[in-house]
């Protein structure tokens, strides 16, 4: 099948780290994306990893992907209340210029 | 200014009508397409389009038609709405040829309720 699996909701404290996951089924997929949804706005690009990857690291993101369990995660270090979104697990394949799309993990961060 | 926007941002119809959502963009991208969001299914592909007059069906095209006559703009038509289509719309664009890892660009959606 072509399911990317995220589980919906994900509760953090201020300050905690955040750690998104989602898993993929697709062992042919070429970049795996994760992108944000703030309220009552359009998807952005958050970040991506190429599939010979095995970790990103951008400021507070890192990314990192198990090819063998095909499992990818999002941590956000030091979660601000900036950070309280919907984030969408995407997986592109080298044959198919479609992007199969995670049902989104919507972030809520506690005082 | 937007680079790509959507019209209407919210609309409500009844079952049966005709409705046209129409998405600009100003990024001179080529590739254009149309996803609608339903809450716990994440973004589904409807239809989408590589170049002017180019046109390809996504996963849930069915109860859905699309034109692109420009490049900047690319418009879905529900011929007969059901109230089944009621949904979070959005458009998005890429480059083709562009960055290899084909970065898409988002309007902002269209809230779509048919009664």
């Amino acid at each position: 099948g072509e399911d990317v699996e995220q589980s919906l909701f994900l509760s953090v404290r201020e300050g905690d780290s955040s750690v998104i996951n989602c898993t993929y089924t697709d062992s042919s997929s070429t970049y795996l994306y994760w992108y944000k949804q703030e309220p009552g706005a359009g998807l952005q690009l958050l970040t991506y990893i190429f599939s010979n990857m095995d970790m990103k690291q951008d400021q507070r993101l890192t990314v990192l992907l198990n090819k063998k369990d095909k499992h990818l995660s999002l941590r956000i270090a030091d979660t601000q209340t900036g950070d309280s979104a919907i984030y969408f697990c995407a997986e592109k394949k080298d044959s198919n210029y479609q992007l199969i799309w995670g049902a989104g993990t919507k972030l809520i961060i506690k005082p | 200014d937007a680079d790509v926007t959507q019209t209407p941002r919210n609309r409500i119809t009844k079952t049966g009508k005709r409705i046209m959502l129409e998405c600009s963009q100003t990024k001179g991208h080529d590739r254009m397409y149309w996803y609608r969001q339903d809450p716990g299914l994440g973004l589904r592909l409807i239809y989408y389009s590589f170049d002017v007059k180019d046109i390809n069906k996504g996963e849930i095209s069915d109860g859905y038609s699309v034109s692109r006559q420009a490049q900047a703009k690319f418009s879905l038509s529900l011929e007969s709405a059901i109230p089944n289509q009621t949904a979070l719309y959005f458009c998005a664009t890429s480059e083709t040829g562009g960055r290899v890892y084909n970065e898409q660009f988002f309007g902002p959606g269209t809230r779509l309720t048919v009664l």
